[in-house]
């Protein structure tokens, strides 16, 4: 079984620019959360989906949304980009909103912005 | 805010050597908790999701011990090997906050041959 992709893996963008990341979940799970790590911040908890509907969002600003289609594939998008959201950005699936399910991750999509 | 704590932040260790660290977590509105490896250029891959105070998960050489009354949880690896070489995440899972985990900000395992 193929296990979470994301694309693009690297990403280099401006200040002002806007970005869309990709998330395909592993076949079968219908939640998929999006995770930013920093350097100084560690992995903090950015949204999660389940079934087309955003059912959690961190402490971001509006700047940073997402979206879930109706084959679980996700993507978030970053408007007006600043210097801070340089990180990785990583999204992770499990089957359902059982909340003891092991989340599987994925890779991870390295956004540099300058 | 959730605040979960791990520690050391980084540990160097002998091929060989039995090792463990701590993982402490609020002990309110517990739910479950998370434990991750985190190779570098890989996916942080599940270890286990631990979630019964006295809980005991064992894989391999790798074992974890939940208390869930006091907030901690333990990461044990015997016997270390130089592939062990990671961060091992801890991340908490609070019962009024859907799927949503806190990380702690993790502990780097550097196993020298």
């Amino acid at each position: 079984k193929a296990g979470v992709t994301q694309t693009p893996r690297y990403l280099i963008k401006t200040r002002g620019q806007q970005v869309t990341l990709s998330c395909s979940p592993i076949s079968g799970h219908r939640s998929v959360s999006w995770y930013q790590q920093t350097p100084g911040q560690g992995l903090q908890f950015l949204f999660e989906y389940f079934s087309e509907t955003q059912r959690n969002k961190g402490n971001f600003p509006g700047r940073f949304s997402g979206r879930q289609f109706s084959n679980s594939r996700s993507e978030m998008n970053v408007s007006t980009l600043e210097l801070g959201d340089s990180a990785l950005y990583l999204c992770a699936s499990s089957l359902t909103l059982r909340l003891q399910e092991t989340q599987y991750f994925g890779p991870g999509t390295r956004l540099l912005v300058l | 805010i959730l605040n979960v704590e791990q520690s050391p932040q980084s540990l160097h260790v002998q091929e060989g050597d039995s090792t463990n660290f701590t993982c402490s977590f609020p002990s309110s509105n517990f739910y479950a908790l998370h434990w991750y490896r985190w190779e570098t250029a890989k996916s942080p891959e599940a270890l286990f999701v631990m979630t019964l105070n006295g809980d005991e998960k064992k894989k391999g050489r790798i074992s974890a011990t939940l208390n869930t009354k006091e907030g901690y949880s333990y990461l044990y690896i015997k016997g270390s090997q130089p592939e062990d070489s990671a961060t091992y995440l801890c991340a908490f899972l609070n019962n009024n906050a859907g799927n949503m985990l806190t990380f702690g900000g993790g502990t780097r395992l550097m196993v020298k041959p």
